[in-house]
């Protein structure tokens, strides 16, 4: 089966660095995402990783281990509207096709 | 507006009515997913269709829900003779083809309401 394990809230300061991090069990990895969902809203596409090694895009960047099963988001300078929940899912291939499996999120509040 | 669409945002129903849930993909996308979200929960997988098929129904309950894509017009999401356990935000993704690297792009979701 599968399995995706992420803190289930995180605190900040305005202007700091925080780290998300997610571990996944899975038996036919093929892709992470990262998404962000604000209360009320939809989630919104962040990044995605199939090989090992960092991702960098501006303020986010997204780490992936796959042989450890462990990913995480990087979220720099921090500014209060980061403050969301931050999901993290796996694409697992399977007999037939794939399918994406949503950690359930972790909540993030930035304090000034 | 080309993002994904759903409607209605909000949707109140009694016991035992019918729910159904609209959501027309982003232009060029062929791949619907719809997921379930509880409150302080994540998204749970209920259904992947494309085109006038159903390619992984795993995630939706067996009975009194269903769901359908046709080739003219959106998908629906329909659920029978709802429950007070069927209250949650419901949402639709599209992709423009099967799950590859391309990320699912998410409507704004149905808040289904269930007195």
């Amino acid at each position: 089966g599968q399995n995706i394990d992420q803190p289930t809230e995180m605190t900040a300061t305005e202007g700091a660095i925080v780290q998300i991090n997610c571990t996944y069990q899975t038996s036919g990895f093929n892709g992470l995402f990262w998404y962000q969902q604000h209360a009320g809203e939809a989630p919104t596409f962040l990044s995605y990783n199939v090989l090992d090694g960092l991702e960098e895009k501006g303020r986010f960047s997204s780490f992936l281990s796959r042989s450890k099963g462990y990913s995480y988001l990087l979220l720099k300078e921090l500014q209060m509207k980061d403050s969301a929940s931050y999901l993290c899912a796996v694409r697992d291939r399977r007999t037939g096709g794939f399918k994406t499996i949503f950690g359930a999120g972790t909540r993030l509040f930035v304090k000034a | 507006n080309a993002g994904v669409m759903q409607n209605p945002r909000h949707l109140v129903r009694r016991r035992g009515q019918e729910a159904r849930l609209r959501c027309s993909p982003m232009k060029g996308h062929s791949h619907v997913y719809w997921y379930r979200q509880l409150p302080e929960e994540g998204l749970k997988f209920m259904v992947y269709l494309q085109k006038e098929n159903i390619i992984d129904e795993s995630g939706m309950p067996k009975e009194r829900f269903s769901a359908e894509f046709p080739k003219e017009g959106p998908s629906i999401l329909r659920i029978q003779q709802v429950v007070r356990g069927d209250s949650a935000a419901y949402f639709c993704a599209s992709s423009s083809e099967g799950p590859t690297n391309q990320p699912q792009h998410f409507g704004d979701g149905t808040r289904l309401s269930i007195l």
